[in-house]
């Protein structure tokens, strides 16, 4: 099976900031590997799929980018809105695999 | 606009059962794949469930082991997941979620979550 190993668990930033998240697949997995953001009490949403494509909607200041198994989320200008919890996912077919999560708090 | 309204969820003992219900509008519901997915309080998520848009396919996750059956009705727009022999450790808000694809399966539209407590 393949792992998702997400990276850091948690971030500490401030607004304004650059912020990167990393996720590394066990494997090899192509550009199957999207981003999710998850606020407190609220249902996951998606920012991102195969691995640097932007979900309608989602601000231009989410993107994604992939190096062979590894694949970072970066938020360019952090704002007070997109301190979350953040999800990668594999997904192949019918098979998904999460990541274990980022949780981005306030500085 | 794509809506879901899960329902079902609620407090049960150890062995008991639940039936949840994922009330889905603003497409055409069979021509979609669905999932389930959990998530343990405090914890990441877990999926549970798919099946396709017929119902013909489904799986599970390697945790559900005989004791989850999930369903749909097309006519009435609707998901389902039969829970049997509930355990505490099946304790977590679970959503139901749109799969637009198999070429890009991610989870594009998600419910607002159905909780489920299990404990004595």
């Amino acid at each position: 099976d393949i792992q998702m190993t997400q990276s850091p668990s948690t971030l500490s930033a401030s607004v304004g900031d650059r912020v990167t998240i990393t996720c590394r697949a066990s494997q090899y997995i192509g550009d199957k590997l999207a981003w999710y953001q998850q606020k407190p009490g609220k249902a996951p949403n998606l920012l991102i799929f195969r691995a640097s494509t932007l979900e309608s909607g989602v601000p231009p200041r989410f993107s994604g980018s992939a190096s062979g198994t590894e694949f970072t989320l970066t938020i360019g200008s952090l704002q007070p809105d997109d301190f979350a919890t953040y999800y990668c996912q594999h997904y192949d077919g019918y098979s998904w695999t999460f990541g274990r999560g980022t949780r981005v708090e306030i500085k | 606009q794509v809506h879901f309204v899960e329902s079902g969820g609620g407090l049960v003992k150890p062995g008991g059962s639940l039936r949840l219900s994922c009330a889905a509008s603003g497409f055409v519901f069979g021509d979609y794949y669905m999932t389930w997915v959990r998530q343990a309080p405090g914890k990441g998520l877990e999926w549970v469930s798919y099946i396709s848009g017929t119902g013909a396919y489904t799986d599970y996750g390697d945790f559900v082991k005989g004791r989850f059956t999930v369903s749909r009705d097309n006519g009435d727009n609707t998901l389902y997941l039969q829970m049997n022999s509930l355990t505490v450790d099946d304790t977590a808000v679970y959503y139901c979620a749109r799969v637009p694809s198999r070429s890009v399966s991610v989870f594009d539209y998600w419910g607002q979550g159905t909780l489920v407590s299990v404990s004595s």
